[in-house]
C-alpha cells in the first residue's frame, strides 16, 4: 500500500458524459501527478499540482482539467468523453515538486467509456 | 524531448534464473534520474529501483540491480533468482533533475516459467 488513495476504482460511463476522479496523496506529500495509461501502453503524464498550484502540464486534452484543493487532495475532471478516453488513470504523489523524490502511485481508476 | 525505449515487449525466464530487461533513453541533460517500475496484474505501480545519473555506482536492491551506462544512454534491469512473484510488466522511466514529470517506456512483460 503506497498511501495514495484513488476513487472510484472503476467507472463505466457513456460517450459525451463527464466524470471526476479523486486522489488523496500520502500524508505530507505536497505534489500530485496525474498519468493516463491506455491499454498495454506506458504511462503518459497529464498534469502536476504542487501545494495547490498547477506546476506542469503534459499532453492533457482541453476536455480534461484538474485541481488541487487546500487539503491537498486532487480531482481530475474529464468531459465530453470519447471511446478513446478509456484507460487507467493513475495519481501519484511526492513530497517535493521534482523527481529528486520518488513518486508513489495510487491503485488507479479504470475508466471505461461505452 | 526525452524519450524512453524498451525494445523487448515480452521476456520469459525460468524460475531461479537471471533475466535482464533493456532500456535506452534519449536526453541532452546531464542531471537526471532513472527508474524501474513494476506493474503486476493488480495494476499497482511499484518502484523497484532508482538510479541517479551523477552516481557512477550501479544501484542494487536485493535481487534487483541495474547496469547504467551513461555514455550509451542505457539502463538495464537485472533480476537474479527469478521468482513467480516477479511476473509483471516492467516500465523504465526517466525524470529530469528539477523537473516534474516522469517519461515512461512502453514496458516489457516478464513471464516466469515454473
Amino acid at each position: 500500500d503506497s498511501g495514495v488513495t484513488q476513487t472510484p476504482k472503476h467507472l463505466i460511463t457513456a460517450t459525451g458524459q463527464r466524470v471526476t476522479l479523486r486522489c488523496s496523496p500520502r500524508s505530507g506529500d505536497l505534489s500530485v501527478y496525474w498519468y493516463q495509461q491506455s491499454l498495454d501502453q506506458g504511462l503518459q503524464f497529464l498534469i502536476q499540482y504542487y501545494n495547490g498550484e498547477e506546476r506542469a502540464k503534459g499532453n492533457i486534452l482541453e476536455r480534461f482539467s484538474a485541481q488541487q484543493f487546500p487539503d491537498l487532495h486532487s480531482e481530475l475532471n474529464l468531459s465530453s468523453l470519447e471511446l478513446g478516453d478509456s484507460a487507467l488513470y493513475f495519481c501519484a504523489s511526492s513530497v517535493s515538486a521534482n523527481t529528486n523524490y520518488e513518486q508513489y502511485f495510487g491503485p488507479g481508476t479504470r475508466l471505461t467509456v461505452t | 524531448a526525452q524519450t524512453v525505449t524498451q525494445s523487448q515487449p515480452e521476456m520469459s525466464v525460468q524460475e531461479a534464473e537471471t533475466v535482464t530487461l533493456s532500456c535506452t533513453y534519449d536526453t541532452s541533460e546531464s542531471d537526471y534520474y532513472l527508474f524501474w517500475y513494476k506493474q503486476p496484474p493488480s495494476r499497482q505501480m511499484i518502484l523497484v529501483i532508482r538510479q541517479e545519473a551523477y552516481k557512477q555506482q550501479n544501484a542494487t536492491e536485493n535481487r534487483f540491480s541495474v547496469n547504467f551506462q551513461k555514455a550509451a544512454k542505457s539502463f538495464s534491469l537485472k533480476i537474479s533468482d527469478s521468482q513467480l512473484g516477479d511476473a509483471a510488466m516492467y516500465f523504465c522511466a526517466y525524470g529530469r533533475f528539477g523537473n516534474e514529470k516522469l517519461t515512461f517506456g512502453t514496458g516489457t512483460r516478464l513471464t516466469i516459467i515454473p
